[in-house]
């Protein structure tokens, strides 16, 4: 297994409360990714990072700030949790992405539920 | 975005028989992928196709990459109740993968 810690992995929070989880890899690879996962709408990319404070918005990045100050760790931030955003994340890792795709690597999850 | 649809979106069957599960899209991959993800679980890699018409045996797992590279199919022969679980296709580079909305599977012992 990939070394990608997720915490936490179960949060209940209310609405309007800020929220951050973290991503913790061991693995040193460049490329970190912050999804969430609903019933209906499969995986979809929050943000992503290709570098120490380099990052980008993905599908569904409204709602969502992120941080990379060091290599192995990815912070995502909910400034005013909504019930919308209560969902399943996963964080992912990957090293390169060449001509045989981009292996990505997931974490266990972290369910978020708000209230 | 590439847009993956993926069919059927649940599929059960009894243990030892076959299956074929599609992902399908108007673009053209680069390469796709294949994922699995059992409950409470992140997805893990199953195979990478990336020529056109390419076939890639995992044990009872087939997987094929259309020869226009926009499509593929995965077919498990023989189902065990071990294969239960969410069959994801996916496609993308450096910038994110997008995924389908997956193939939900179980098979019943």
């Amino acid at each position: 297994d990939a070394g990608i810690t997720q915490s936490p992995r179960h949060k209940v929070t209310e609405t309007g409360t800020p929220v951050t989880l973290r991503c913790h890899q061991t693995e040193n690879h460049r490329y970190m990714y912050w999804y969430r996962q609903d019933p209906g709408h499969g995986l979809r990319l929050i943000h992503y990072s290709y570098g120490v404070k380099d990052t980008d918005k993905g599908e569904v990045s409204d709602g969502y700030s992120v941080s990379r100050s060091k290599t192995e760790d990815f912070l995502l931030t909910l400034e005013s949790a909504t019930s919308s955003q209560t969902s399943v994340y996963f964080c992912a890792i990957s090293e390169s992405a060449g001509p045989s795709g981009n292996t990505i690597y997931f974490g266990e999850g972290s369910w978020l539920t708000v209230v | 975005t590439q847009l993956l649809e993926q069919s059927p979106q649940f599929l059960s069957i009894q243990e030892g028989e076959n299956l074929t599960v599609y992902c399908n899209s108007s673009s053209v991959f680069s390469s796709l992928q294949w994922y699995r993800q059992e409950p409470g679980e992140g997805p893990v890699l199953l195979v990478t196709v990336v020529t056109g018409g390419e076939v890639k045996k995992l044990k009872r797992l087939t997987f094929q990459f259309g020869d226009a590279r926009k499509d593929s199919s995965l077919h498990i022969t023989a189902a065990q109740p071990g294969d239960t679980g969410l069959y994801l296709c996916a496609a993308g580079g450096a910038d994110g993968l997008t995924f389908g909305k997956g193939t939900h599977l179980i098979i019943q012992p």
